[in-house]
């Protein structure tokens, strides 16, 4: 079976670009999530979404949106991109909560210049 | 607010030696407890997990206890490997008010086993 898969693996933007990451959840996960790590720390939450609805979001600025499809996958939108936003940008499924553990992909590299 | 408190890093260690990164949290509500293992250019993985206090979690030689009165989840290992050589994070979830949605992470234990 599948994974979580993230597209792309790596990219690399100019400071004030729009970006746009793709995640793709294990068959049968409904809720997705997205992480942001620097580096050097741990992951922080930007959003979740469960049955296509937002349920939370983290202390992010409104640049960062985004949306689940009807086929469960997902993407995260930053615009305005700023040189802090480089990280590595982790996508995580799981069947209902985070309870069950969530099943992290390999995430996308982002570097703004 | 949620938060979780790692020993620092990095920790270096001999193979068969034993391990332990301890990790502590402050959470508003009962919290259910994670070890993640992540290691070099990859994404996080489940190492294991505990729901309730004095669960044991355990996974891969791997074991944490669930301790409410010490609110702590340390990781112990009695024999590390070169391939245990990663980062780990111990993290969190609270089900408060319906917020079951997200992991609160410690800021990870870069962990290198040396043969």
């Amino acid at each position: 079976d599948a994974g979580v898969t993230q597209s792309p693996t790596h990219l690399i933007k100019t400071r004030g670009q729009h970006v746009t990451l793709r995640c793709s959840p294990i068959s049968g996960h409904k809720s997705v999530s997205w992480y942001q790590q620097v580096l050097g720390q741990g992951p922080q939450f930007i959003f979740q979404y469960y049955e296509k609805e937002e349920r939370g979001r983290g202390n992010f600025p409104d640049r960062f949106s985004a949306r689940q499809f009807p086929n469960y996958s997902s993407e995260l939108n930053v615009n305005a991109l700023l040189l802090g936003d480089s990280a590595l940008y982790l996508c995580a499924s799981s069947l209902v909560g985070a309870n069950y553990g969530y099943t992290f992909g390999s995430g996308t590299r982002l570097t703004v210049v | 607010g949620d938060s979780v408190t790692q020993m620092e890093g990095p920790v270096t260690l001999s193979e068969e030696a034993f391990l332990t990164i301890n990790c502590t949290y402050t959470a508003t509500g009962y919290p259910s407890l994670f070890w993640y293992v992540q290691y070099p250019g990859e994404g996080l993985q489940l190492l294991l997990k505990a729901t309730k206090a004095d669960d044991k979690g355990s996974n891969k030689g791997f074991e944490a206890t669930y301790r409410k009165e010490t609110t702590s989840f340390h990781l112990e290992k009695g024999s590390v490997q070169v391939s245990d050589s990663a980062v780990y994070f111990c993290a969190l979830t609270t089900n408060s008010g319906g917020s079951n949605y997200k992991l609160t992470f410690g800021k990870g234990t870069l962990l290198t086993v040396n043969p």
